[in-house]
């Protein structure tokens, strides 16, 4: 069964460093989106994507954060100068059309 | 942003019996809701949806029921397993955009 999937697993970065976090959306679907989780709190939508630009965004996705996709199959969400409370499990998902969103296994943040 | 909530952070359930999970949603532009089931240090994986043209959906042991006049939905998980085990997450949607999420209720199923 297609399944998105999300490199690193984890990854541990320096305040102020710039990471990027790697997905790869299941291969026919149009729609991808970042969300994050912070340590105890809800799942909370930071940004969607279709038709190479992004359709919507919340107010977390400042100008520190940035997507792109970059080929036919890599969709990465950038932050450009880390801050601690940027630490937090980073889901992407994908969706064929404007219905069921398939989650990634996450990408564990640390900010150091 | 409380849109969407789940007002039991756990329930525990006999295996064997039903596991009822709630949600209740205050924007009444969602058209489309989602429980989805999380394991911990997981992606949340898709269980079954709802569109709001409809009151009911089933997919094998589960079931989603719909109260548009409420704002309420449910989740039944009939028998439950001990497998069933984990946080569900309540979700929705307006026009296919955004999910907005619930706080999760965590489901345990004793053996």
């Amino acid at each position: 069964e297609p399944e998105v999937t999300q490199t690193p697993s984890h990854q541990v970065t320096q305040m102020g460093q710039e990471v990027i976090l790697r997905c790869v959306p299941i291969s026919n679907h149009l729609y991808f989106y970042w969300y994050r989780q912070i340590l105890g709190q809800k799942v909370e939508f930071l940004v969607s994507f279709y038709n190479n630009e992004i359709s919507e965004k919340s107010e977390i996705f400042d100008d520190q954060f940035s997507v792109e996709r970059p080929d036919g199959s890599n969709f990465t969400l950038k932050i450009r100068s880390t801050k601690l409370e940027d630490s937090a499990m980073y889901f992407c998902a994908s969706s064929g059309g404007t219905d069921t969103q398939y989650f990634g296994p996450g990408t564990r943040l640390t900010v150091l | 942003d409380q849109q969407v909530k789940q007002n039991s952070p756990s329930l525990s359930v006999q295996e064997g019996r039903i596991s009822i999970l709630n949600c209740d949603y205050t924007n009444s532009m969602f058209d489309y809701f989602l429980w989805y089931k999380k394991y911990p240090a997981e992606g949340p994986t898709f269980l079954i949806s709802i569109s709001s043209i409809k009151d009911k959906n089933e997919d094998g042991r589960f079931t989603v029921f719909l109260n548009k006049s409420a704002k309420h939905l449910s989740l039944h998980i009939v028998p439950s397993q001990p497998g069933d085990s984990a946080v569900y997450f309540c979700a929705a949607s307006a026009g296919g955009n955004k999910l907005v999420f619930g706080a999760g209720t965590i489901l345990r199923v004793k053996s």
